[in-house]
């Protein structure tokens, strides 16, 4: 069975803070995404990882960063957060292709005050 | 226009009948496709993929693919309340070989 995890479930942070989002998968994937989903803009990808230390922009990287030193675990970095930044994050893992399966996350609700 | 659209919804089907979902997309050349459902505050979970033109069973779901007219459709026969949920359809990009592009989702209610 896939198992991709997320470090928080919830988290509410302030404006300026940085916030640290941890990803982890156990199914030796290469390939590694975050994205966000808000309502009616559907799932934005902000960045993704197909092998470790390498990464390519997605559709939203601004005010993003992210960090892949191990192919289980990829981390979603915001600098210096800012309340259009509250959204639901989630991270997914596939094997190689986009022809392979995304596999999701539970999600981390992001509160920014 | 959108790479990958769908119709919001709400469906609205009774417990019992066929629901159809509809997705268009812009990429003559994607190659993959896939349904995702997503229940009101969980992630997306991964319902089928189809690559090649025609139909697609797995128990109560059917997906069908027309590359020529571009577009995808999930059958969900016998209907159930269970199956209310916001469907997601995921077509590959051809930009990258790793992205898929996922559509905003139609919201299915079954009414009992």
């Amino acid at each position: 069975d896939v198992k991709v995890t997320q470090s928080s479930r919830y988290l509410v942070k302030r404006t300026g803070e940085k916030v640290f989002l941890e990803c982890v998968q156990d199914m030796d994937h290469e390939n590694m995404f975050w994205y966000r989903q808000d309502p009616g803009l559907g799932l934005r990808l902000i960045y993704f990882s197909y092998d470790v230390k390498m990464k390519e922009k997605g559709d939203i990287p601004e005010g993003y960063s992210v960090s892949r030193e191990k192919k289980e675990r990829f981390s979603l970095i915001l600098e210096s957060a800012s309340t259009n930044q509250t959204s639901m994050y989630l991270c997914a893992s596939s094997y190689q292709t986009s022809a392979d399966t995304q596999y999701f996350g539970p999600g981390t609700r992001l509160t920014v005050l | 226009q959108k790479e990958v659209e769908q119709n919001s919804g709400p469906l609205s089907v009774p417990e019992g009948a066929i629901a159809s979902l509809n997705c268009t997309y812009s990429d003559r050349g994607s190659q993959s496709f896939f349904w995702y459902r997503q229940y009101s505050g969980k992630s997306p979970e991964l319902i089928m993929f189809i690559y090649s033109n025609g139909d697609k069973e797995d128990g109560r779901f059917t997906a069908q693919l027309n590359k020529a007219s571009q577009y995808v459709s999930l059958l969900i026969r016998d209907s159930q309340p269970s199956d209310s949920a916001t469907y997601l359809c995921a077509v590959s990009g051809m930009d990258s070989s790793y992205k898929l592009i996922f559509g905003s989702g139609t919201r299915l209610l079954v009414r009992p």
